[in-house]
């Protein structure tokens, strides 16, 4: 099965900062990439689908890029209602596996 | 629009088998309808998958205890995961996904507990 390893596992940002997280795949999986960000006591939330194209109703600060093994999700201007944990998830094929999650907090 | 509730027992004994089921009101046609849990401070784990033709997929650490299947004559597909252990313990939900997309929409998760 292919393996989805994010980085950081955890950061701390000041609002307003540039945020950028990182999904790598251990084999090519094109742009079968998604990106979804999880409150507590919420269900996950699908931000971008396509390794690049943002779910409607997103903000636009929120976007994301890559393809093959390499990804990144990006946060422009972080706000405080961002803080939360971030999952990439493969879908090219099953297992639709999600990486181990990223843990955003405001500095 | 879909909505996804979900249902199912809460509290389990070691060995038994979890057994959740999931309706679907909207849409159905051309999409998964997945399994998804996350144990208490842990990610999210997948769990499988399974289309409206009956079709599966599941996680290969889970293959061997876990069934998904679906009613289509109810609109709703199931779970069950045998041999529990303390180790399934976590909030489940089930979840729509295009073939070839993000999963976009989500039931309300239910919480289960072995002990």
């Amino acid at each position: 099965d292919i393996q989805m390893t994010q980085s950081p596992s955890s950061l701390s940002a000041s609002i307003g900062d540039r945020v950028t997280i990182t999904c790598r795949a251990s084999q090519d999986i094109s742009n079968y990439l998604a990106w979804y960000q999880k409150k507590p006591g919420k269900v996950p939330n699908l931000l971008i689908y396509g390794a690049s194209t943002v779910q409607s109703g997103v903000p636009s600060r929120f976007s994301g890029s890559g393809s093959g093994t390499h990804f990144t999700l990006t946060i422009t201007s972080l706000q405080p209602e961002d803080v939360a944990t971030y999952y990439c998830q493969k879908y090219d094929s099953a297992p639709r596996t999600f990486g181990q999650g990223t843990r955003l907090e405001i500095k | 629009q879909v909505h996804l509730p979900q249902w199912g027992a809460g509290l389990l004994k070691p060995s038994e088998t979890l057994s959740l089921t999931c309706a679907v009101y909207g849409p159905s046609f051309d999409f998964y309808w997945n399994w998804i849990r996350q144990p208490p401070g842990k990610g999210l784990e997948w769990i499988g998958e399974i289309n409206r033709s009956g079709r599966t997929n599941y996680n290969s650490s889970l293959k061997s205890r876990v069934t998904i299947s679906v009613d289509t004559s109810k609109n709703q597909f199931s779970l069950r995961l045998s041999s529990v252990t303390a180790a399934d313990t976590a909030l489940y939900w089930c979840a729509r996904a295009p073939l070839l997309g993000g999963i976009d929409a989500w039931g309300q998760g239910t919480p289960v507990t072995v002990s």
